[in-house]
């Protein structure tokens, strides 16, 4: 196991088109988090899956945002219509339920 | 709310120079605290954990003490390296493991 893969590494769109980003995490976790990371910043929580039920979701998360995770194991996130404000690096990591998270490298998302 | 408050960077030293990060929280109760690191073009590593008072986390020469008195988590290190150059995160998390994360410190090391 080679920890916590997303895809794609980068994405580039025009503004208004939609973008899914997957991310598969070890396989052993049960536990799967979705962040966002602009620039300067750190990164901020966007939702919580247990297993493949999605246990709680940010204020940051607006409707335009979804997140599955099918059968408890990878997961996706969706953007509709994007915005330039969506710009950001989209994490993903992963927990068992008593240690720390791993997190993925990341999907960097450029709205032009 | 919780929160974490870092020292603004970009923090720069010498190698062999002795290195501090200043972090503080906001939080009720005994949340666990962690310092992540990012490297250039690589996702946030671990660098080490503490999950309850006077608890000192340490790894790779970096150390942290969690101070329930001050609400403090400063990461130290006696010696850095070039290779330390990175930018660093203190979190702090309440048993689920959504973390909330301080805006970073970017540390820079000379040869």
């Amino acid at each position: 196991d080679t920890g916590v893969s997303q895809n794609p590494r980068h994405k580039i769109t025009k503004r208004g088109q939609n973008v899914t980003f997957r991310c598969d995490p070890i396989s052993e976790h049960n536990r799967l988090y979705w962040y966002r990371q602009t620039l300067g910043q750190g990164p901020e929580f966007l939702t919580y899956f247990q297993n493949e039920a999605q246990l709680e979701k940010s204020r940051l998360l607006s409707d335009r945002f979804s997140a599955e995770r099918p059968k408890g194991s990878f997961s996706t996130l969706e953007i509709q219509r994007t915005e330039q404000g969506d710009s950001a690096m989209y994490l993903c990591a992963s927990s068992s339920e008593t240690a720390e998270a791993f997190f993925g490298q990341g999907t960097r998302l450029t709205v032009v | 709310g919780d929160s974490v408050t870092q020292m603004e960077g970009p923090v720069t030293l010498s190698e062999e120079a002795f290195l501090t990060i200043n972090c503080t929280y906001t939080a009720t109760g005994y949340p666990s605290l962690f310092w992540y690191v990012q490297y250039p073009g690589e996702g946030l590593q671990l660098l080490l954990k503490a999950t309850k008072a006077d608890d000192k986390g340490s790894n790779k020469g970096f150390e942290a003490t969690y101070r329930k008195e001050t609400t403090s988590f400063h990461l130290e290190k006696g010696s850095v390296q070039v290779s330390d150059s990175a930018v660093y995160f203190c979190a702090l998390s309440r048993g689920t493991y959504k973390y909330i994360f301080g805006t970073g410190t970017r540390l820079k090391v000379l040869a």
